[in-house]
Parts: C-alpha cells; structure tokens; sequence
C-alpha cells in the first residue's frame, strides 16, 4: 500500500496562505491522491483530489509534483474556521476494488 | 455536494447487545462504501470495504463476525456491531463512492457507547 507521510502540526496567520505538503514516494501510477479534513468529533470533509495535473476548486488547489512523489495541498486565504487535521490520502487499487488508507494527518492552526 | 448520512449520530447500549448503524448515500448510488472506527485523538482505521450485492471485505484484525455488514442497496449499507462490549466504544464513520465519479464522500460518523 502507498503510505503517505505529513508534518504532525503546522500553524498559519488568518487571511495567508497555508501550504500543507505530503510525501507518497511509494506511489503507483494509478492511483490518485485525495485530501481531506476532519473538525473535531465530524466526519472527514473532501477537499480535493487528483492524479497528475494540479487541480484547484472553491476550497483548495493540489499541487503534485511531476515525479508524483509528493504534493502540497493550498488553502488560499486561511481562515479560523480551517483549523483542522488535515489527511493526505492514496487511494490504493487492489484487483478490481480499491480503498482509502488514512495517515497521521496534519493538524493545522490558523492564528488570529 | 453529494451527501452521505449516518444513522444514529450517537448511541448507547447495554454491554452484550448489538447495535446497528446505517450509513446512506443520499442523492448518489453506491456501488462500494467503507466503514472506518477512530477513537479518541488518533486517526481514521478502515474496517472494511462493502460491495453492494457481495460480501464485505475486512482488514485485516477486524472480525466479521463481530462487525457484521450488509450492503442490500446501492445507496445503503449498514454496520451491526455483535455483543457489544464496552471496547468497541468508538466513533464509526462511513464513505462512499460516486458510481460516476472518484470523489469518495464521509458520513457525519455515529458514535457508540457500550455500557
């Protein structure tokens, strides 16, 4: 299974820009990367996914980089309401199924 | 956006009982969905994968006996935990996947108290 491996905790000011990196050396070429983030005592909330290009929606953008060994999640404009644990995540394929295997997270702060 | 529900948000039972938690795709069908557990302060562990029409497919660990799954729908599957026991107090969580797309959602989670 691709592992994944993030900082335990990071912090950032409100209004900039939060860079959350992942490491996923191990990652086959089928295989897409998923972020998402978990409030305390909720269900994890999608973000975002990709594969190759860089991909960017209302709440974040991906970036991945071309060996695809690692990627950096980018919340533009962090705002309290962000702080969370963030999970980077490889969607592994087993035969014909697949699965979501869940990391350590990054535990993100934004400060006032 | 696409919604996945959970059904209780919380329960509690008497220690030797079994409980069952629903989890539901709501404006999407569900070919596979996966039940993950997370206690306190650690993060998300899959469970099993379960395949609408077929058995489920447990990690590794994780008996099939005790947590039993059924995924009858394309947009229902549901978790009954078997004799419950005070350890397997925790917060279960579902997801499921768009059959037509690769965004993978979560469910609120349900947390379970055995007492």
């Amino acid at each position: 299974d691709a592992k994944t491996t993030q900082p335990t905790s990071m912090d950032c000011a409100e209004g900039r820009a939060a860079n959350l990196p992942c490491n996923h050396s191990t990652i086959s070429g089928n295989e897409y990367v998923y972020w998402y983030r978990q409030i305390h005592s909720q269900g994890p909330q999608y973000i975002i996914h990709g594969l190759k290009n860089n991909e960017t929606n209302e709440m974040a953008s991906l970036i991945i980089t071309e060996d695809r060994k690692s990627s950096t999640l980018i919340l533009p404009h962090a705002t309290l309401r962000d702080t969370a644990v963030y999970y980077c995540i490889v969607r592994v394929h087993l035969d014909s199924s697949y699965k979501l295997i869940f990391g350590s997270g990054t535990r993100l702060l934004v400060r006032p | 956006g696409a919604v996945v529900s959970q059904h209780p948000s919380w329960v509690i039972c008497k220690s030797g009982t079994s409980v069952k938690i629903e989890c539901r795709s709501l404006d999407f069908q569900a070919t596979t969905m996966f039940w993950y557990r997370q206690f306190p302060k650690q993060s998300l562990m899959l469970m099993a994968t379960s395949n609408e029409g077929s058995k489920a497919t447990y990690e590794q660990g994780v008996e099939k006996d005790k947590f039993l799954i059924n995924h009858a729908s394309l947009t229902l599957s549901t978790l009954t935990v078997t004799s419950a026991h005070p350890e397997d107090s925790s917060f279960y969580i579902c997801s499921a996947k768009d059959n037509f797309g690769n965004t993978i959602y979560f469910g609120e989670g349900s947390w379970l108290t055995v007492v």
